[in-house]
């Protein structure tokens, strides 16, 4: 499979705990992505990388939650101290080069927060 | 006022029949326009992918950008019920960050 995989599918996790997803994208795409997908609203973007290389944040990204992409392949996204507020649907993208709008997602990690 | 409305939906049809999904924007900016297909519990799924006004057809579907109105829309014609899912359009412009409706959901019944 030469998609976007995402690891883990699901986290079930307590309040307070710390959660860390993550996302290989499709090899040669030097653009990564991160949005947050909530019930019946479509996704809304959090973050992207350009190579290793962070380069926008949303203001949706609170001081809790960090990206890295070290070396510019795969990409993890912690929460710390989950909140039942980022129980939600993680999607990651990546694009290739000029065309970065055209994005490829993955499956998604679905995350509750009891 | 959202950068981008779509139409609520839900939106129930016949097998057969032909679907137009619509959004409006407000952003001038925007300069690109998808369109995903997102089953449920699945990640949205890249069905086209426009940067000009007009038409764009592939296979069934059929995108159409009107620049000067702010208006995309998607067609499929034949509509079959493995069609059923979330579509939603999305926009983008040289920051390469997403802008999504929020989807409207499609029953096509056999």
């Amino acid at each position: 499979d030469t998609g976007v995989s995402q690891n883990p599918r699901h986290k079930i996790t307590k309040r307070g705990q710390n959660v860390t997803f993550r996302c290989d994208p499709i090899s040669e795409h030097n653009r990564l992505y991160w949005y947050r997908q909530t019930l019946g609203q479509g996704p809304e973007f959090l973050t992207y990388f350009q190579n290793e290389a962070q380069l926008e944040k949303s203001r949706l990204l609170s001081d809790r939650f960090s990206a890295e992409r070290p070396k510019g392949s795969f990409s993890t996204l912690e929460i710390q101290r989950t909140e039942q507020g980022d129980s939600a649907m993680y999607l990651c993208a990546s694009s290739l080069g000029v065309k970065g709008n055209e994005q490829f997602f993955g499956p998604g990690t679905r995350l509750t927060v009891l | 006022q959202k950068e981008v409305e779509q139409d609520p939906g839900p939106l129930s049809v016949p097998e057969g029949a032909i679907v137009s999904l619509n959004c409006t924007y407000s952003n001038s900016a925007f300069q690109y326009f998808m369109w995903y297909r997102q089953y449920s519990r699945k990640g949205p799924e890249l069905l086209m992918y426009t940067y000009s006004s007009g038409n764009k057809e592939d296979g069934r579907f059929t995108a159409q950008v009107d620049k000067s109105s702010k208006y995309i829309s998607l067609f499929i014609r034949d509509s079959q019920p493995s069609d059923s899912a979330t579509y939603l359009c999305a926009m983008g412009g040289s920051n390469y960050k997403l802008t999504f409706g929020k989807g409207t959901l499609l029953t096509v019944n056999p």
